[in-house]
This record gives structure tokens, sequence and C-alpha cells, in this order.
């Protein structure tokens, strides 16, 4: 599966959209891009995740570029609860990859009020 | 209802000793997994279970041994435990190894700390 990089951390004003990016340079056309986030004492969540359309859902919405070397996720309107680790991930669907989801260090993101 | 239960949520013993940890999920899903988070907080993936098969079994110490009695269920016995043991043990389930479509529901862990 394609490696990820993320920025390490970032703030977010409470009610403003987070934009959180990710790169994936050497995705291959048959890996989704997921995003899951893990608040502190808690397991990770999904959020969402895509191919190359862009996708929404009552979480979040994915956007993925032309080329598919990155993607962002955007929380619209950010609340204190969304304070967490947000973690990109590439992986295929071919038995090769079944189950493995490679978390790397992910995005602390901090909502301040 | 917890989705994807794991029993018990802290888990305090001496080196050396057998320990189990539980997992039940009652989302009706066919794959089950256990994930380790270590003191860096990286998750890693450690087994998994397709209907009560072993699928995938990652380089961990043989002192780990998965036991799938059905495939709502995943348990985790370790033998002999060891300091570098202590970690954040999470239980995952999914609609299909790969899960496409539907991502991972994980447990709320298991923090494993041995002295």
């Amino acid at each position: 599966d394609a490696k990820t990089t993320q920025p390490t951390s970032m703030d977010c004003a409470e009610g403003r959209a987070a934009n959180l990016p990710c790169n994936h340079s050497t995705i291959s056309g048959n890996e989704y891009v997921y995003w899951y986030r893990q608040i502190h004492s808690q397991g990770p969540q999904y959020i969402i995740h895509g191919l190359k359309n862009n996708e929404t859902n009552e979480m979040a919405s994915l956007i993925i570029t032309e080329d598919r070397k990155s993607s962002t996720l955007i929380l619209p309107h950010a609340t204190l609860r969304d304070t967490a680790v947000y973690y990109c991930i590439v992986r295929g669907l071919t038995t090769d990859s079944w189950g493995k989801l490679q978390f790397g260090a992910g995005t602390q993101v901090v909502v301040t009020p | 209802d917890t989705a994807v239960s794991q029993t018990p949520k802290y888990l305090v013993t001496q080196m050396g000793n057998d320990k189990s940890i539980k997992c039940e999920q009652n989302l009706g899903h066919d794959t089950m997994y256990w994930y380790k988070q270590d003191s860096k907080k990286f998750l890693k993936i450690m087994f998994s279970y397709n209907n009560k098969e072993l699928i995938i079994n990652e380089t961990v110490p043989n002192r780990f041994s998965p036991k799938s009695p059905d495939k709502a269920h995943l348990n985790l016995h370790i033998n002999s435990l060891e300091l570098g043991d202590s970690a954040v043990y999470f239980c995952a389930s999914s609609q299909g190894p790969g899960g496409a479509g539907y991502g991972y529901t994980f447990g709320s862990g298991t923090r494993l700390t041995v002295v």
C-alpha cells in the first residue's frame, strides 16, 4: 500500500472549516484513500473514503485531486469534539491488502474555542 | 448498544502471567481484527480472522494466540507476559476482509500494563 504524508499537527477555531491535507504521491490506480480519527482514549473511528471522486457524508467531505496524488479532508464546522488525531490511509482492496489498515502518525487536530 | 465491545478495559498484571482479552461484535460482520497501539501511538495490525479462519498473522511472538469461537467473537490470549507487551489493544470488525465501502469499526481498547 502507498505511503501517506500528513502534517504533524494543526489548530482550528471552533465553527470554522478544518482542512486536513494528505499527500499520497505513490498511490496506484486501485487504491482507495481512507480517513479515520482517534479521539483521546477511544478506538479509531471511520470517517470517509474515496477512490477518484469527491465524497461527502454526514461527518466530512473528501476532496481528491485529479492526479490522485493528494487529498483533503474537510470538517465543515469544527467543534471541540472534533479534537483528535486524524489518519489518512491508502489501501488497495486486493487480497494482499485485506485487513491491513496501515496507520501512520496522523495529524493532531486541536479545535479551540 | 455497543457495536464492538472489549473486556476488560484495563488490565494490570505481573511479568510472566498469562492473560486473555475478549472481543465481541454485534454488527453481523464476518471479519475481526486485533490491533496494538504502543507508547508511541502507532497502531499496528496483529491478527485478522474471516469467518473464524485466520487470514492475517503479522510478525507477532508466538506468545500471542488469537481464538475465534464464532464470527462474532475474537479473543486474544497472551502467555508469559513481558514488559514490552504493555500497550493498548484494539479489536475491530468489518464487513468482509477488505472492509470496502464500510470501513472498520473499532472497540474502545484494552489498556494492558505489565509490571
